[in-house]
């Protein structure tokens, strides 16, 4: 079954609103979570890493304020974009490394689509 | 800066021949690469890494430091083989965060 759970998989907003998403590590402890954005027909590109209790690291180019990242619980991180637009349409994909197997879990993915 | 490149964006086999995934990769130390495949509607899974010297599903993959590369290879394509596959490279440990390839289509015909 899916160690990493992504929610919500498919969502539309109207732009200038706020979308959240949350990924979850559901077997394991992450103190580290990283959030990737995949173009169409391009490949997966880091955007953060997501840190438990710190500031998150973000990627260079990657608007800190546009996309809100937190990390609350060993469990538990969200990104949430801000003031969407439509060039923000993507496809979010969250990561989560389970150490002790030394293996990183994807979640499904978000697609999120402006309009 | 990190790299990997993936130069085919299709493959298209015939069931029964062998098939080969290019990767080719930059970095100034010693990483460890990674293949992970996504199948029709599924999300993105590891197939295999480099330090495990593993065969899963048939596939395998050897890193040529030499040419900078980690191919992977299969000798007897399966329809279920169909999938996107995408290289991926680690400064260090599988937790660690990921630059991938662009991915490589893989279609297996009758």
């Amino acid at each position: 079954g899916a160690v990493v759970s992504q929610h919500p998989s498919r969502v539309i907003c109207k732009s200038g609103t706020s979308v959240k998403i949350e990924c979850r590590s559901l077997d394991f402890q992450a103190t580290t979570m990283f959030w990737y954005r995949q173009f169409p027909k391009k490949s997966l590109m880091l955007m953060a890493t997501s840190n438990e209790g710190s500031k998150a690291t973000y990627e260079q180019g990657v608007e800190k304020d546009k996309f809100l990242i937190n990390h609350a619980s060993l469990t538990l991180s969200t990104l949430t974009v801000t003031s969407a637009h439509p060039e923000d349409s993507s496809f979010y994909i969250c990561s989560a490394p389970w150490t002790q197997v030394g293996e990183a879990f994807f979640g499904q993915g978000t697609r999120l689509t402006v309009v | 800066a990190q790299r990997v490149t993936q130069p085919e964006k299709l493959l298209s086999v015939f069931k029964g021949a062998p098939v080969e995934l290019k990767c080719n990769y930059s970095y100034s130390g010693s990483p460890e690469l990674f293949w992970y495949v996504q199948y029709s509607r599924q999300r993105l899974q590891l197939l295999l890494r480099h330090i495990s010297r593993e065969s899963i599903k048939g596939f395998t993959a050897d890193l040529n430091k030499g040419e900078t590369s980690f191919h992977l290879k299969k000798p007897f394509a399966q329809e279920e083989d169909s999938a996107m596959y995408y290289c991926a490279l680690s400064p260090g440990g599988g937790g660690n965060k990921l630059t991938f390839g662009t991915g490589t289509q893989l279609k297996v015909e009758l």
